[in-house]
């Protein structure tokens, strides 16, 4: 099956620093999410983004699907940014995504 | 709209017992998805429904089931509890269409169960 693998496994930056989390996966896929989970735990939807590119605030991603990579910007980072940010893939006529192990993110004030 | 529940939010068993947790869906979705977080092994897939049928399964034991209604809500259930099953259990519901539509996946907070 589809693999998923995520870097730098963990992060420390300074509050209003610019950061780049990484998603490879091993396969096509059809659809792809990141996520951020908060500290209780629950899974924040961030983008849907199988392909191309979308900016929400201080986050902007990008799927370069047919090199099989996506990439989240975080930009003038914020104490409230940390947490465990998560890619996940699901490959097309399935329904099951596949996570990643995660990006954790500290940013100190 | 309202979100994803999941109820309960904490539960602590012990080992042999049994548990049954429950998903509400956003309204509209006809499709519920469980997952397994647990510190050593990450989120992992456990099944996923749509239309009360289980489309998809996750290498899990026999003792992980679940079931959806017709309503969509969906519960699952773990049986003869061990001390592995303590996770954080995840429920994602998601406005599906055909097998190649988007499938975007909304999560609750999650049921946070405790074996001892």
């Amino acid at each position: 099956g589809i693999q998923v693998e995520q870097s730098p496994p963990d992060l420390i930056l300074q509050e209003g620093a610019n950061s780049t989390l990484r998603c490879n996966f091993s396969d096509s896929v059809n659809n792809l999410q990141w996520f951020h989970q908060n500290p209780w735990g629950q899974l924040i939807n961030l983008f849907y983004i199988p392909s191309g590119t979308k900016q929400n605030g201080r986050l902007s991603a990008t799927t370069v699907a047919t090199e099989r990579y996506s990439l989240l910007y975080i930009s003038s980072s914020q104490t409230t940014d940390s947490g465990v940010y998560f890619c996940a893939a699901c490959t097309s006529g399935t329904y099951k995504y596949i996570f990643g192990t995660g990006t954790r993110l500290k940013v100190l004030a | 709209k309202a979100g994803v529940t999941q109820t309960p939010r904490y539960l602590i068993k012990t080992r042999g017992q049994q548990v049954t947790l429950s998903c509400s869906p956003i309204s509209g979705h006809r499709s519920v998805s469980w997952y397994q977080q647990t510190p050593g092994q990450g989120l992992q897939f456990l099944f996923e429904y749509f239309s009360e049928t289980q489309r998809n399964k996750g290498n899990f034991p026999g003792r992980f089931s679940g079931r959806q209604f017709s309503n969509s809500r969906s519960e699952m259930n773990v049986s003869t509890l061990e001390l592995g099953d303590s996770a954080l259990y995840l429920c994602a519901s998601s406005h599906r269409g055909g097998p190649l539509g988007a499938n975007v996946l909304t999560f609750g907070a999650g049921s946070r169960l405790t074996v001892l």
